[in-house]
């Protein structure tokens, strides 16, 4: 099992629609959770950050929580075809691994005009 | 967010030479710094994990004879990869962070293309 797995994709949707990135992780002791995008040929860029669970929003993405679940989402509003992209998620792990931080292998976003 | 500079963004070098790549973090002191490989089309590979005056952690089957990491300051680490081979040509990206359960900040990459 992956410590940090997301489905591969390609997602896509049309132009408007939600996009719902998901991230699953096994370390039950992880702290902080991460989404990057990473457009083709670029590095990644930073997006959201959640620390607690629950909702955590900023513009049209929103970050979700769930730490009985071990599951982190993200969800994009109103998607555009700029946001195609592939998403990573990453996880800091916990105090026995402390610092030690993992990627998904990302899922790639394709939003259709 | 904060900005972490790579440079050079992109290299090309011939086969049995040496290249070095820097990593700055430009507006905070990074404890620890993180060194990428990435092929087309395929997931970031973790090669190191920097910390400021401390030797690199490797991740297994990287060689670390072949990538020298240098992070002589809390702004500051150096990949070289030696004697680079054409199988080295690869788009390297190194990110930075400033505590340790902080988000990471990642540089623009570097594309080394050896011939």
């Amino acid at each position: 099992q992956k410590e940090v797995e997301q489905n591969s994709g390609p997602l896509s949707v049309p132009e408007g629609a939600i996009a719902s990135l998901n991230c699953t992780y096994s370390d039950r002791g992880s702290q902080s959770f991460f989404w990057y995008r990473q457009y083709s040929g670029k590095s990644p860029e930073l997006i959201m950050f959640i620390y607690s669970n629950g909702d955590k929003e900023d513009g049209r993405f929103t970050a979700q929580l769930n730490k009985a679940s071990q599951y982190v989402s993200l969800l994009i509003r109103d998607s555009q075809p700029s946001d195609s992209a592939t998403y990573l998620c990453a996880v800091i792990h916990g105090p026995t691994n402390a610092g030690k931080s993992t990627f998904g292998d990302g899922t790639t976003l394709t939003v259709k005009p | 967010g904060a900005v972490v500079s790579q440079h050079p963004s992109r290299v090309i070098c011939k086969s049995g030479t040496s290249v070095k790549i820097e990593c700055r973090s430009l507006d905070f002191q990074a404890t620890t710094m993180f060194w990428y490989r990435q092929f087309p089309k395929q997931s970031l590979m973790l090669m190191a994990t920097s910390n400021e005056g401390s030797k690199a952690t490797y991740e297994q089957g990287v060689e670390k004879d072949k990538f020298l990491i240098n992070h002589a300051s809390l702004t500051l680490s150096t990949l070289t990869v030696t004697s680079a081979h054409p199988e080295d040509s690869s788009f390297y990206i190194c990110s930075a962070r400033k505590d340790i359960d902080t988000e990471a900040f990642f540089g623009q990459g570097t594309r080394l293309t050896v011939v």
